[in-house]
């Protein structure tokens, strides 16, 4: 069974950072890549970028460049998500999720629960 | 404002068919392949189909899916309580700044 564990939620102040994890187990980690994805409170989905595990290749968006950084550690088979300066609308469940691939499309699947981070002063 | 363009709500009646769209580009829907996310209340969003059509292991055949040109479709058939949900699509948009996409999710009330 695939299952991606995330780390528990957090309250930051404005101006910090936070890291989330993302553990996986139950397939061969450095075979797919890690994406992360948050949601803002009542709000859809927003892609924040992927991690190709066996590389280290990652990919953001424009808008978090310069304040995100994605790493993995295979020896424990674990993303992580960084994200610095934060502000208070950063303020959201972040999930992380595996990404797929046989050939055609990419997915997004399995997901982990969600980390809820809270940013507020 | 999402990449991808979803209605915000849709209804119908338990049993009946239900029809979600999903419209983009040619950066995006117009060349990659589609996924679709079922997100219920107060949980993670979990795979429904992929590659425009692909059940993954576990999804019932009710959920069945389509793309033409720039455009792709979730149908529902059958429509259950447990159904309602919010849904999203999902594409690589291949633009000048690639990256992944979602459309702004669809609310589905199951009357």
């Amino acid at each position: 069974q695939v299952h991606l564990v995330q780390s528990g939620a957090e309250v930051k102040k404005p101006g910090a950072s936070v890291k989330v994890s993302c553990e996986a187990s139950g397939y061969d980690f450095r075979s797919y890549g890690i994406s992360w994805v948050r949601q803002a409170p009542g709000q859809g989905l927003e892609w924040m970028g992927w991690i190709t595990t066996y590389n280290d290749n990652t990919n953001y968006p424009q808008k978090f460049q310069g304040r995100l950084t994605m790493t993995t550690d295979t020896s424990t088979n674990t993303a992580y998500m960084e994200l610095r300066s934060l502000r208070p609308d950063d303020t959201a469940v972040y999930y992380c999720a595996r990404r797929g691939f046989l050939g055609e499309g990419y997915w997004l699947d399995p997901w982990g629960l969600g980390t809820l981070v809270t940013v507020s002063s | 404002q999402s990449v991808l363009t979803q209605p915000p709500s849709v209804s119908a009646a338990a049993g009946q068919k239900v029809t979600i769209s999903c419209s983009g580009s040619n950066s995006n829907i117009g060349k990659n392949y589609v996924s679709w996310y079922q997100q219920l209340p107060g949980t993670a969003p979990k795979l429904l189909l992929y590659d425009n059509y692909k059940r993954p292991s576990g999804i019932p055949d009710r959920f069945s899916g389509s793309k033409s040109g720039t455009s792709a479709t979730l149908d529902i058939t059958g429509l259950q309580t447990g159904d309602e949900a919010n849904y999203y699509c999902g594409t690589w948009d291949s633009s000048l700044s690639p990256s992944w996409v979602f459309g702004g999710g669809t609310k589905l009330t199951v009357l």
